[in-house]
């Protein structure tokens, strides 16, 4: 079955210690991006990568990063998490071709206090 | 730049009456444009999309045609059921480059028996 797999799907922790949420989909897909989703501001995208070593900023990447090592996987980091990255995350991957469609993973809420 | 506005929600119906949900957009160039649903607890599901204008996407239902006009892509189905309750975002898709999606903020629709 096709799908993007995030882990975890909630996780709470404290400002300032390093966060990992992994990501990984089956569908040998080049295209891969991280949003966060917050109320009345929709999805915002963070990073994507275009393939593996290619990665680049979205529109809101300040206190994130993104590494591509492997084509299957797309972690997120937050190496010193605040507040305001309290959030709901979903990773989301696609193929080249044209109007390949996007698949999502199922989320992840991140609460740091 | 680019965007996408959606009506605020939450839209609140009885069973079997007629949804619209407005959806407008601005961009440069010609996207493409999406309907996302998401469900409680889940990631977002392709629910419809059109690649050109006067284009009609449908889908369980639901339709929506790329006007180009008034730059409009209107989310309707006539008759909702309990199981739609969800939220649903408009997106577009530039098809240049990494061909980012851009959303709007989603509109809550809640169907009561």
């Amino acid at each position: 079955e096709a799908q993007v797999t995030q882990n975890p799907r909630y996780l709470i922790t404290v400002t300032g210690k390093k966060l990992t949420v992994t990501c990984s989909q089956n569908m040998n897909h080049e295209y891969m991006s991280w949003y966060r989703q917050d109320p009345g501001l929709g999805l915002r995208q963070i990073y994507y990568s275009m393939n593996v070593e290619v990665t680049d900023k979205g529109d809101v990447p300040e206190g994130y990063k993104v590494s591509r090592k492997e084509k299957r996987n797309f972690p997120l980091i937050l190496e010193s998490p605040s507040p305001n990255q309290t959030s709901l995350y979903f990773c989301a991957s696609r193929g080249t071709g044209e109007n390949q469609p996007q698949h999502f993973g199922d989320g992840t809420r991140l609460s740091i206090l | 730049g680019n965007s996408v506005t959606q009506m605020e929600g939450p839209v609140t119906l009885s069973e079997e009456a007629f949804l619209t949900i407005n959806c407008t957009y601005t961009a440069t160039g010609y996207p493409s444009l999406f309907w996302y649903v998401q469900y409680p607890g889940e990631g977002l599901q392709l629910l419809l999309k059109a690649t050109k204008a006067d284009d009609k996407g449908s889908n369980k239902g639901f339709e929506a045609t790329y006007r180009k006009e008034t730059t409009s892509f209107h989310l309707e189905k006539g008759s909702v059921q309990v199981s739609d309750s969800a939220v649903y975002f408009c997106a577009l898709r530039l098809n240049t480059g990494f061909q980012k999606l851009v959303f709007g903020t989603g509109t809550r629709l809640l169907v009561s028996p």
